[in-house]
């Protein structure tokens, strides 16, 4: 049972360049979550999304940030015109339901590296 | 505010030492509590977790934590450290009822062979 899949596993973009991160989440699982991780931080939330909804977006970047997990496909997060403080590791997970008892269960993480 | 605070930015410990991370947490309300671990390369690892019930909790690899409501504090504990523990350890903590977690800035422990 594969776990939770993220490409690429590593990014490099220019400043002003985009970057689309992918996450599969676990079979099954319909709930995902993204996180990013500065260097010498903890992860911080970012976006919570079932299919083809967002349900909490309080931890976004107001401005050049998405996602979307559409009905097919994995889960995408876009960052446009990328600078360098956007720099980061971004991990994605996934649960079957929402809250409650449900564990989330972490992808490999996306580092991206904006130049 | 909702935070989690891990007192130990770096540990070092010799193997078959004895070992404890501290984690607080500050959050209104009924709460999960887990301890994730990221070994050298690799992604997040459920470690162990609270839910409710027994406050002392076991998880994999001999590692064990202990919910103490009145300290709003989960500390990790392992008896007898291996070199293979060598990893950063995530403290974190999520509304009974909500969706997102909220991580420590994690602690780097080192195990000296």
């Amino acid at each position: 049972n594969a776990g939770v899949m993220q490409n690429p596993r590593h990014l490099v973009r220019r400043r002003g360049q985009e970057a689309r991160l992918r996450c599969s989440p676990m079979k099954g699982h319909s709930h995902v979550y993204w996180y990013r991780q500065l260097p010498e931080e903890g992860l911080k939330f970012m976006v919570y999304l079932q299919k083809e909804n967002i349900i909490d977006e309080s931890g976004m970047p107001k401005e050049r940030f998405s996602a979307e997990f559409p009905k097919e496909g994995p889960s995408i997060l876009r960052i446009q015109q990328v600078v360098r403080g956007d720099s980061a590791a971004y991990f994605c997970a996934s649960s079957p339901r929402q809250g409650g008892q449900e564990t989330q269960y972490f992808g490999p993480g996306t580092r991206l590296l904006v130049l | 505010a909702q935070s989690v605070s891990q007192h130990n930015h770096h540990v070092i410990l010799s193997e078959a030492a004895s070992l404890e991370l501290g984690c607080n947490y500050s959050y209104g309300g009924t709460v999960n509590l887990f301890w994730y671990v990221q070994y050298p390369g690799q992604h997040l690892q459920l470690l162990l977790k609270y839910f409710s019930g027994d406050p002392l909790v076991k998880g994999i690899k001999g590692f064990e934590a202990e919910f103490i409501k009145s300290k709003f504090s989960f500390n990790l504990r392992k008896p007898s450290v291996q070199w293979s523990d060598t990893a950063e350890y995530f403290c974190a903590v999520r509304g009974s009822s909500a969706s997102k977690i909220i991580f420590g800035s994690g602690t780097r422990l080192s195990i000296r062979p």
